[in-house]
Order: C-alpha cells, then structure tokens, then sequence
C-alpha cells in the first residue's frame, strides 16, 4: 500500500525566508502527487500537481514542487513566504488514474513570523 | 459555480444518536469522494462514488456508516449510534476528467459528546 512521509511536522521561518517542506513517498511505480493547503478550520485548497511530464512544477501562490523519482520525493519550495502562507501543508499520493483514493502525509505547519 | 460545498459546517450531538451530512459536488464531476480528517493527522479515505454507483469503501467505514449518491449528483453520508472516536472533520471532494484532480469541500466538524 502507497505511503507518505512528511519528514518535519512544524516548520517555523521568518517572513521573506526561503522554506522547503519535504515530502517522500513509498511507491516506485508511476503515481500522481499533490501539495494541498489547509487554513484553520477550513478545507484543503489544491496547491500543485505532478501528473507526468517536466519534474518541476509550479504551483498557486508562488509555490513548485520537485519530483525525484529515484528518491521518490516531491518537495515543496518557496523562494519567499509571506505571514499569509502561515497553514497546514500536506502532501498527497495516488494511483495514476482517476477515481482512486488519495493517500496523505500527515502534514507540516508552517508558522511564518515578522 | 461556487465549488463543493457540505452541510452543516459543524454539528454538536450526544453518544448514541444519529447524524446526517450533506455534500455538493462541483456540478459537472462525476466523481465524489468522502474522507475524514481528526486533530494532527492528514484525511483518511472512507468511500468514493462514480456517478450514483458506490465503488470503493475503505476499512474505516464501519457498519454505523453508510453513504449514499441517489441521482449521481449530491451525497450523504449518515453515522449511526454515534461515538466519541467519530469526533473529526469529515471532508467531501469532487472530480472529473481523466485526472485525479480532487477538490475539497470546506468540512463538517462532528464533535460527539
């Protein structure tokens, strides 16, 4: 069964910093990856996706994403944050189709102070 | 079109009684799925639909729950004799196209006391 690890559950950074959220994922085999953004007390809003094609992919708000295939991983980066991006952050697989479930990490927070 | 939306937003109940959620799909997909999200962990799959056709459950949907896609366009998803472990935010998303693309309704927050 697909698995995901996201390897730091609360990454604390000052407005302006550079930020990484690390994602890794079990599966070898083609997949499907998401990043998603949560707000308190709200629902998951898409921020980017990797469905094939170029490794590098960009997303709302400034952000993109890394794919490595052979360190099964898929990144989250942001060359600046803002107070704003201040929220729960998660990472997601599938199978490469639709109608499959998707697999989550359990999420990294991301506090951005002034 | 205005994305997913589900009602109620929250919903206090006692142990033992009987709740009922409402999800609204994004009006042209064909696919609905539910999850189930509780406090520091990511959302857990429960059930998704094609159309009006119930294709896959998950483990954690016990006997207590059942969902339904009537007309292949809202879902409900209803618990029975409520627990305190049903306490989480239940979370509807759509999609459509050849993609995995999901999104997400805003939640009902079940708290059960």
């Amino acid at each position: 069964a697909q698995s995901v690890t996201q390897l730091d559950s609360q990454v604390p950074v000052f407005e302006e910093a550079p930020v990484e959220l690390r994602c890794n994922y079990s599966s070898s085999v083609s997949v499907y990856l998401f990043w998603y953004v949560q707000y308190p007390n709200q629902g998951l809003q898409l921020l980017l996706k990797y469905l094939s094609g170029s490794t590098l992919v960009k997303g709302i708000n400034g952000f993109e994403a890394e794919f490595n295939k052979s360190q099964t991983s898929f990144h989250l980066r942001k060359p600046s944050v803002h107070i704003s991006d201040t929220a729960e952050y998660f990472c997601a697989v599938s199978d490469p189709q639709a109608g499959t479930a998707l697999i989550f990490g359990k999420g990294t927070t991301l506090s951005v102070s002034s | 079109d205005t994305g997913v939306s589900q009602n109620p937003r929250h919903k206090i109940t006692k142990r033992g009684q009987n709740v009922t959620f409402r999800c609204d799909p994004i009006s042209e997909h064909n696919r609905l799925y539910w999850y189930r999200q509780t406090l520091g962990q990511g959302p857990e799959f429960l059930t998704y639909f094609q159309n009006e056709a119930q294709l896959e459950k998950s483990r954690l949907l016990s006997d207590r729950f059942s969902a339904e896609r009537p007309k292949g366009s809202f879902s409900t998803l209803e618990i029975q004799r409520t627990e305190q472990g049903d306490s989480a935010m239940y979370l509807c998303a759509s999609s459509g196209g050849q993609y995995n693309e999901q999104f997400f309704g805003p939640g009902t927050r079940l708290t059960v006391l």
